[in-house]
């Protein structure tokens, strides 16, 4: 199985600023079909299913504020808000789709400092 | 719209069996894959297992693998999960997803409890 390991588990930023979410895999996710990264991450907030924001690493879902945006390769991927705002509060999730099972990673809680 | 609704949770005894439900519309159900994914109560989420288009492929995770089995029918829009032999850890909230390879929409999911 792939292993997800997310770093920070916790994060407090203040408003504005910008939060760095890491996410390394235990092997590659590179799918070598079309050269992409088999990478999502998802937004979770208390109370509520997750919410995809970027797949196969560095592509926003339709509708997500660009100030999230995606980037990495292989093994090595992060999450970045380049402002953050109140309502970016949440639990952040990775997950590779690259082979069953799908793993996810931890999960990294943000908060506002 | 896609929307995924989640239904036939409960309480159930250690042991026992339960069938979720998941009710698809808004997208052309028969045309894609699709998963159950958990997140027992204050921790993390975990891949349960997916299936594709027409039923005849299916993967599941070592934990639930020989107890649990996913299925769907088509003329009906709806995605099941047949779970026998429950176990405490298996006490989650379960959620259906739809799968472009990632998870795209998401139910709200349906809490199964499993205690005596």
């Amino acid at each position: 199985d792939i292993v997800m390991t997310q770093s920070p588990d916790s994060l407090a930023v203040s408003l504005g600023e910008r939060a760095t979410i890491n996410c390394k895999s235990s092997q590659s996710v590179l799918y070598s079909s079309n050269n992409k990264n088999s990478l999502t991450w998802y937004q979770q907030k208390p109370g509520q299913p997750p919410k995809l924001l970027i797949y196969w690493a560095s592509t926003r879902e339709s509708g997500v504020p660009d100030r999230f945006s995606g980037s990495g390769s292989g093994t090595d991927f992060t999450l970045t808000i380049s402002s953050l705002q109140a309502e970016d509060v949440a639990v952040y999730y990775c997950q590779q789709y690259y082979s069953t099972p799908y793993t996810f990673g931890q999960g990294t809680k943000l908060e506002i400092k | 719209e896609v929307q995924l609704v989640e239904s036939g949770g409960g309480l159930v005894q250690p042991g026992g069996s339960l069938r979720l439900s998941c009710a698809a519309s808004g997208f052309t159900f028969s045309s894609y894959w699709m998963h159950w994914v958990r997140q027992a109560p204050g921790k993390g989420l975990v891949w349960v297992s997916h299936l594709n288009s027409d039923g005849s492929v299916t993967n599941y995770a070592d934990s639930v693998k020989g107890r649990f089995t996913i299925s769907r029918d088509n003329a009906k829009n709806t995605l099941y999960l047949q779970m026998n032999s429950l176990r405490a850890e298996d006490t989650a909230v379960y959620y259906c997803g739809r799968s472009s390879g990632y998870v795209d929409y998401w139910g709200q999911g349906t809490l199964v409890t499993v205690s005596s």
